[in-house]
C-alpha cells in the first residue's frame, strides 16, 4: 500500500531538548516535503527535497533541519524546540514527473507541544 | 510569488444543502488546482485536482469543481452535504511550468460543520 509515515504521532517536549521527527514513503518520490499547520494559518512549508542530498528552505524554515541521506526518508530535526514550534506537522511525497498523477501524499501528522 | 485566498473561514450548514466554498488564487502562469479535505484528527486526502482539459473537476464523495481562468478561481461544489462531510477543506495551488522545483502552495482553509 502506497503510504507516507511520520513518527512519532504525538510528542510532548521540552524547550531546548533536541528532537526528530521520522518521515519514510514507500512510493519512490523524488520530491519531498515538511509542512506545519496551524489555526487559521493553514499548511505552511518548511523545508522541501528534490532528491536524495538536495534540500531547500520553504517559507517557514527558522529553527528547523533535515536531511535527505535516503530517497524514501526525510527527517524534520528540531536542534533546539520552543514553545512557539508548538504545531501540528506533516510531511508530504510526490513524484513530479508523473503528470496528472503529481500529487502530493500526506502523511498521518505530528502533534508536537514544547513546553 | 503565487497564493491563494479562501474567504469562508468557517460554514455551517444543514444536511441536504448545497455547499459551495471560494478559493482564488494569483499566479502568473499555468496553474494546477487542488482541493484536500482534512477530517477531524486525520490527515489530508486529496479531494479532486485540475491539471488540464474540462474545467468542471469531479472529484470523490460527489464533490466538484470549477476552473475560471478570467476569474482564478476554483470554487468546490457539493450539491447536498451530509454530516460526515464535516471537515476541514483546503485549496491548493502548483505551478505548471517544466523545469525546477514548483511549490504547492495551501490556502488558510474552511471548517465546514454540517448539521443533522
Amino acid at each position: 500500500e502506497a503510504q507516507v509515515t511520520q513518527n512519532p504521532r504525538y510528542l510532548i517536549t521540552v524547550t531546548g531538548k533536541k528532537l526528530t521527527v521520522t518521515c519514510s514513503q514507500n512510493m519512490n518520490h523524488e520530491y519531498m516535503s515538511w509542512y506545519r499547520q496551524d489555526p487559521g494559518l493553514g499548511l505552511r512549508q518548511i523545508y522541501y527535497s528534490m532528491n536524495v542530498e538536495v534540500t531547500d528552505k520553504g517559507d517557514v524554515p527558522e529553527g528547523y533541519k533535515v536531511s535527505r541521506k535516503e530517497k524514501r526518508n526525510f527527517p524534520l530535526i528540531l536542534e533546539s524546540p520552543s514553545p512557539n514550534q508548538t504545531s501540528l506537522y506533516f510531511c508530504a511525497s510526490r513524484s513530479p514527473n508523473s503528470g496528472r498523477r503529481d500529487t502530493q501524499y500526506f502523511g498521518p501528522g505530528t502533534r508536537l507541544t514544547v513546553l | 510569488a503565487q497564493s491563494v485566498s479562501q474567504h469562508n473561514h468557517h460554514v455551517i450548514l444543514s444536511e441536504a444543502a448545497s455547499l459551495e466554498l471560494g478559493c482564488n488564487y494569483s499566479y502568473g502562469g499555468t496553474v494546477n488546482l487542488f482541493w484536500y479535505v482534512q477530517y477531524p484528527g486525520q490527515h489530508l486526502q486529496l479531494l479532486l485536482k485540475y491539471f488540464s482539459g474540462d474545467p468542471l473537476v469531479k472529484g470523490i464523495k460527489g464533490f466538484e469543481a470549477e476552473f475560471i481562468k478570467s476569474k482564478f478561481s476554483f470554487n468546490l461544489r457539493k450539491p447536498s452535504v451530509q454530516w460526515s462531510d464535516t471537515a476541514e477543506y483546503f485549496c491548493a495551488v502548483k505551478g505548471s511550468a517544466s523545469g525546477g522545483y514548483q511549490k504547492v502552495t495551501f490556502g488558510t482553509g474552511t471548517k465546514l460543520q454540517v448539521i443533522p
